[in-house]
């Protein structure tokens, strides 16, 4: 069964400081990993997609990595900002018969000040 | 704004009743996914249409359908409504049918079942 587990499931920082969020996931064949945030209330909103070539990406303070290998993925915020504050929800396709992509639980960071 | 429109954005009802929510994908979107977000929880998938037809379903309620329109729009359609239908409900479009691309999401319609 295609599974994604996010870690930790909430997670608070102070503005500046830097962290990491973690996706594990055991979809297969696999195809593509998104990550998305999700705004409270919001609809989630695409930040980074990850395949299978690559190791690493970056969208401004947003650094995403994969390990295929491990099959893991991070999400690293540099210099957090208030408005860093939602919900990151790790999401991974699969080039198999399940074109449905699963979706993690998503990890909630608080940013304070 | 993603482009896919849902309304209504809030909606308080009682027990029992039945509601539709309503979707309009991104232009030229073939693809109309539907998930449900509790408080606190995860988006669980419901429903996904392509063209017109149900593609996939996931875990979506008997007491829940939906249909995809020829003009591409989707309605989802709850009834016979208990409280733990109170929830986050989301509409997300895509170009096509095998999902290699990003997911655009609506604003979401929450439904509160008192």
């Amino acid at each position: 069964k295609n599974q994604v587990e996010q870690s930790p499931q909430s997670l608070i920082i102070l503005e500046g400081k830097n962290c990491t969020l973690q996706c594990n996931y055991t979809v297969s064949p696999f195809s593509n990993l998104r990550w998305y945030k999700q705004d409270t209330g919001r609809g989630p909103v695409s930040l980074t997609i990850m395949t299978f070539s690559e190791n690493t990406k970056s969208n401004g303070r947003y650094t995403a990595t994969l390990d295929a290998d491990t099959k893991q993925s991070s999400l690293h915020i540099t210099a957090s900002q208030l408005s860093d504050s939602a919900s990151y929800i790790c999401v991974v396709s699969s080039s198999g018969g399940s074109y449905i992509p699963t979706f993690g639980r998503g990890t909630s960071l608080i940013v304070h000040p | 704004d993603s482009g896919v429109t849902q309304t209504p954005k809030h909606l308080i009802t009682a027990t029992g009743q039945r509601v539709t929510l309503r979707c309009s994908p991104r232009s030229g979107d073939l693809s109309v996914y539907w998930y449900q977000q509790s408080l606190d929880q995860g988006l669980q998938f419901l429903i996904h249409y392509y063209n017109g037809e149900e593609r996939a379903k996931g875990n979506i309620l008997e007491r829940f359908s939906a249909q995809q329109f020829p003009d591409l729009h989707s309605e989802l359609n709850l009834s016979s409504l208990e409280l733990g239908d109170s929830a986050l409900y989301f509409c997300a479009s895509s170009p096509g049918l095998v999902n290699t691309g990003e997911l655009f999401f609506g604003e979401g319609s929450r439904l509160t079942v008192l």
